[in-house]
C-alpha cells in the first residue's frame, strides 16, 4: 500500500538555525498537510496546501514557517530560525481529495525535531 | 471554536477485556468524526470514521457510533489483544480543506 514518507526521522538542531523537514506524499494525492505534536500535548494542525499554495494555516504557522512543493513530489516544511518551543514531532499528511472525511488523510511516521 | 475531549489514559486492560474510550466533541456545523491509532514508533493511521449522525464506523473489531444528541463518538472493542496496545486519537473535521482537530490521545496498554 502506498505510504507517506518523512525524512529525517529525527533532527537535532541548534536554536536559531534553519531546519527543513521533508515529506513525500502519496503520488496521486493533491492535498497536503503538516501537523505537530509537542510532547505530552495534542496533535495540532499547522497548514494545508493545494495547487501550490497555502489553503489554510493555523495561528501557530507564523512568519518563521514556510512550505513548498519544490519538485512535484517532495513537500517541505521550513522553520527559518528555530526556537526551543519548536521541539515537537512533525507529521506530514496527504489526501486524494479534500472534504470532510470521504477521503481520509494518510500520515507519515513523523520527524522528531529537537532544538538545543 | 471546535474541540475534542477524550478520556485520559493510560488505560490498562487484560487480553480479551472490553475496551471503551470516551470521546465527546464541540463543533459548529456537522463534523465528520474519526478515530486514529498510533502504534509505537509509527505515524497516525485511520482506524475508522463516520461522516453523519447515527453512522457507525468499524474496522479491525473496533466500532464507534456518531451520536449527535450526545455529541459523542465513543470507541469500543469487545475483546482486545496485546497488539491493540497503542495511542488512540479522536478527531473531527468541519473544514472544507479537511483540517483535522484532535483530542489529546488515550494510551491503551493490553497485558497478556
Amino acid at each position: 500500500e502506498p505510504e507517506v514518507t518523512q525524512t529525517p526521522s529525527h533532527q537535532v538542531t541548534q536554536m536559531g538555525q534553519e531546519v527543513i523537514l521533508r515529506c513525500v506524499p502519496i503520488s496521486n494525492h493533491l492535498y497536503f498537510y503538516w501537523y505537530r505534536q509537542i510532547l505530552g500535548q495534542k496533535v495540532e494542525f499547522l497548514v494545508s496546501f493545494y495547487n501550490n499554495e497555502i489553503s489554510e494555516k493555523s495561528e501557530i504557522f507564523d512568519d518563521q514557517f514556510s512550505v513548498e512543493r519544490p519538485d512535484g513530489s517532495n513537500f517541505t516544511l521550513k522553520i527559518r530560525s528555530t526556537k526551543l518551543e519548536d521541539s515537537a514531532m512533525y507529521f506530514c499528511a496527504s489526501s486524494e481529495v479534500r472534504g470532510q472525511g470521504n477521503q481520509p488523510q494518510h500520515f507519515g511516521d513523523g520527524t522528531r525535531l529537537s532544538i538545543l | 471554536g471546535n474541540s475534542v475531549t477524550q478520556m485520559e489514559g493510560p488505560v490498562t486492560l487484560s487480553e480479551e477485556a472490553f475496551l471503551t474510550i470516551n470521546c465527546t466533541y464541540t463543533a459548529t456545523g456537522y463534523p465528520s468524526l474519526f478515530w486514529y491509532v498510533q502504534y509505537p514508533g509509527e505515524g497516525l493511521q485511520l482506524l475508522l470514521k463516520a461522516t453523519k449522525a447515527d453512522d457507525k464506523g468499524s474496522n479491525k473489531g473496533f466500532e464507534a457510533t456518531y451520536r449527535k444528541e450526545t455529541t459523542s463518538f465513543h470507541l469500543e472493542k469487545g475483546s482486545v489483544q496485546v497488539s491493540d496496545s497503542a495511542v488512540y486519537f479522536c478527531a473531527l473535521s468541519t473544514d472544507s480543506w479537511g483540517k483535522l482537530q484532535f483530542g489529546a490521545g488515550t494510551q491503551v496498554v493490553v497485558t497478556p
